[in-house]
């Protein structure tokens, strides 16, 4: 049970912003929100995470909902090379990573 | 290395055989994790090692699998009479101690088929 919900699919033009929305609505206070992405033939790599506040990094940024029920990661300026499945995930504490589906990105040239 | 190194990365193996995966983790992680992923499918948990604690084998689909990691270094998933549908490939992540606020690193994974 990845207790998140995401869009199995999105398609985005190249070098437009991307938004990629997940829902948690049964968050807990101290889960943390992470996001992963799988590129093809690769292993998942670590985007970004939060717990209350928006977070940037030189990847993307995350915007967190006020309740902290959804989150959206943002892709400022998405290149051919950002097409993977995105993964958005509850992580609390020592608790194992539990990874739903995920949304699989593709990049329109 | 600094990354996660998994090994074989590709593994043949006869039905009815059985498989060794091994993992090295990133030094100092003291969680652990192997997933497995099929053709075209999500990552499914298997098993989770932190720290001292008794691992997390919930994940684990029957008693052929098994996994085993030394103090907080090298493990090692062992599949025991294979069988085609353990054909996928075995992802090995970790992570600092507290893996709900640090991200995981994973290995690029291990592709299993049985013949």
């Amino acid at each position: 049970d990845a207790k998140t919900t995401q869009p199995n699919s999105m398609e985005s033009n190249e070098e437009e912003p991307v938004h990629l929305p997940c829902n948690h609505s049964t968050i807990s206070g101290t889960d943390y929100i992470h996001w992963y992405r799988q590129l093809p033939s690769q292993g998942p790599e670590y985007v970004i995470h939060g717990l209350t506040s928006n977070v940037n990094n030189r990847m993307a940024s995350l915007a967190i909902a006020e309740d902290r029920k959804s989150s959206t990661l943002i892709l400022h300026r998405a290149t051919l090379r950002d097409a993977a499945v995105y993964y958005c995930i509850r992580a609390f504490g020592n608790e194992k990573l539990t990874f739903g589906t995920g949304t699989r990105l593709t990049i329109i040239p | 290395g600094a990354g996660v190194s998994q090994s074989p990365s590709n593994k043949v193996t006869e039905k009815g055989k059985d498989v060794e995966l091994r993992c090295d983790p990133i030094s100092g992680h003291t969680a652990l994790y192997w997933y497995r992923q099929r053709l075209g499918q999500g990552l499914e948990f298997l098993i989770y090692f932190q720290g001292n604690s008794a691992p997390d084998k919930s994940g684990l689909p029957s008693d052929r699998f098994s996994a085993e990691r030394t103090g907080e270094s090298v493990s090692t998933l062992t599949i025991q009479r294979t069988q085609q549908e353990d054909s996928a490939v075995y992802l090995c992540a970790s992570s600092l101690v507290i893996p709900g606020r640090r991200e995981a690193f994973f290995g690029q994974g291990t592709r299993l088929t049985v013949v």
